[in-house]
């Protein structure tokens, strides 16, 4: 089955633990993302890559890190969480960016202590 | 001016009704855009794509207005399962590639 997975779905930690998210795909696509969903704000895109090795800051990328070192792989790295990263993050994978549907994972939500 | 831009709702409306909403985007050189649906926090999920002047899938019927810079969802026979977040999605080229830029969702409740 087509699918985009995360792991954890639902996380609380501490702030200053470092923690991943990862993300997964078997549709060999090419590019991924992470966003973060806030009441009122909706979704806003943290990172995205474009394939392997090849990354770039969306719009609120501070305080995240990924990295793209396979293709099916784009794990989301808070090095050091706040309470103001507590949120409902989704990954997503499309064939191509532009005019190709994205392919959501099932979201983390995460909270920040 | 926000980049997308989308009435949040909630619009309440009988099952059965015609319900219409709007989506404005402000770079006039966007080529593409998507409806997406999305339950209660869960993951969205692709409605429809929107290419040229429109597109039409069963009840639901999208179109797009270059001139005006907005997108317009139709869903004609409101049924209590459309009851659903609708997001509007702009791809934006950025240097070498796109983001994706999103709305805020339009909140639709359909009624018994």
């Amino acid at each position: 089955e087509a699918q985009v997975t995360q792991n954890p779905r639902y996380l609380i930690t501490v702030t200053g633990k470092k923690l991943t998210v990862t993300c997964s795909q078997n549709m060999n696509h090419e590019y991924m993302s992470w966003y973060r969903q806030d009441p009122g704000l909706g979704l806003r895109q943290i990172y995205y890559s474009m394939n392997v090795e090849v990354t770039d800051k969306g719009d609120v990328p501070e305080g995240y890190k990924v990295s793209r070192k396979e293709k099916r792989n784009f794990p989301l790295i808070l090095e050091s969480p706040s309470p103001n990263q507590t949120s409902l993050y989704f990954c997503a994978s499309s064939l191509y960016s532009g005019t190709y549907e994205q392919y959501f994972g099932p979201g983390t939500r995460l909270t920040v202590t | 001016r926000k980049e997308v831009e989308q009435d949040p709702g909630p619009f309440n409306v009988p099952e059965g009704a015609t319900v219409a909403f709007n989506c404005t985007y402000s770079n006039s050189a966007s080529q593409s855009f998507f409806w997406y649906r999305q339950d209660c926090r869960k993951e969205p999920k692709l409605l429809m794509s929107v290419y040229s002047s429109g597109n039409e899938d069963g009840r639901f019927t999208a179109q797009l207005n270059r001139a005006s810079q907005y997108i317009s969802l139709l869903i004609r026979d409101s049924k209590l399962s459309d009851s659903a977040t609708y997001l509007c999605v702009v791809p934006e080229r950025g240097s070498g590639t796109y983001k994706y830029i999103f709305g805020t969702g339009t909140r639709l409740k359909v009624l018994a």
